[in-house]
């Protein structure tokens, strides 16, 4: 099973930028890190994607250090829209398999007027 | 649109009742996957596909069977249906089994078990 380690809830304000870490120690040579957004009452739904480096889209930007063992996700100039549980979710390489992928609690991040 | 498509979206079972879940995708994804997500608990994963006719277990399969005959169609059974199934269950593909495009999440099946 895929290891992630988020913080359980972040607060912010609105018009600020927030960057929420997830730490993945064991991740696979091969997988990518992704980032989705869950709404109450809806699926989750995905923001970015990135192997190394950095990775910006109309969304995020996504920043994952050469050792890839922890990433950040930015969401800039966070609205009230964007409060919602974040997921961090990446591969296991402690035993293989078409299963490595789990979500973890996510991160609740919470915009505040 | 492309997606998927999970049918129904509210379910009320008696205990010992049965039931199937339907999942169904039109992207031609070869992984699918059910998680079910309960308070606090994030999502959980249930059975995956890698192709037709290929399942597996995952995190808490117990309760739960699965088939697949097609790409396209997925469908989780509850054979015998009890309160702690209570949960809000999702469906998802991608075209890779570890993810590495990204999953595509149908808006999920909330059930509720008496």
């Amino acid at each position: 099973l895929a290891k992630t380690t988020q913080p359980i809830s972040m607060d912010s304000y609105e018009g600020q930028e927030v960057n929420i870490t997830c730490s993945h120690n064991n991740i696979a040579t091969n997988d990518y890190i992704t980032w989705y957004q869950q709404f109450p009452s809806q699926g989750p739904r995905f923001i970015i994607q990135g192997y190394k480096t950095k990775v910006t889209n109309e969304v995020a930007s996504l920043f994952i250090p050469a050792d890839r063992k922890s990433s950040t996700l930015s969401l800039p100039r966070v609205s009230l829209s964007d409060t919602a549980v974040y997921y961090c979710l990446v591969g296991d390489n402690s035993g293989g398999g078409a299963d490595g992928l789990t979500f973890g609690k996510g991160t609740h991040l919470i915009i505040q007027p | 649109n492309a997606g998927v498509t999970q049918t129904p979206k509210f379910q009320v079972l008696k205990t010992g009742q049965s039931m199937t879940l339907q999942c169904a995708q039109d992207m031609n994804h070869e992984y699918m996957s059910w998680y079910r997500q309960d308070p606090g608990m994030g999502l959980r994963l249930i059975h995956y596909s890698v192709g037709a006719g290929i399942t597996d277990q995952g995190e808490v399969p117990n309760g739960y069977n699965v088939s697949r005959s097609t790409t396209e169609d997925f469908p989780l059974r509850l054979l015998s249906a009890a309160p702690s199934q209570t949960s809000v269950y999702f469906c998802a593909s991608s075209y890779s089994p570890r993810g590495n495009y990204g999953y595509t999440f149908g808006s999920g099946t909330r059930l509720t078990v008496v």
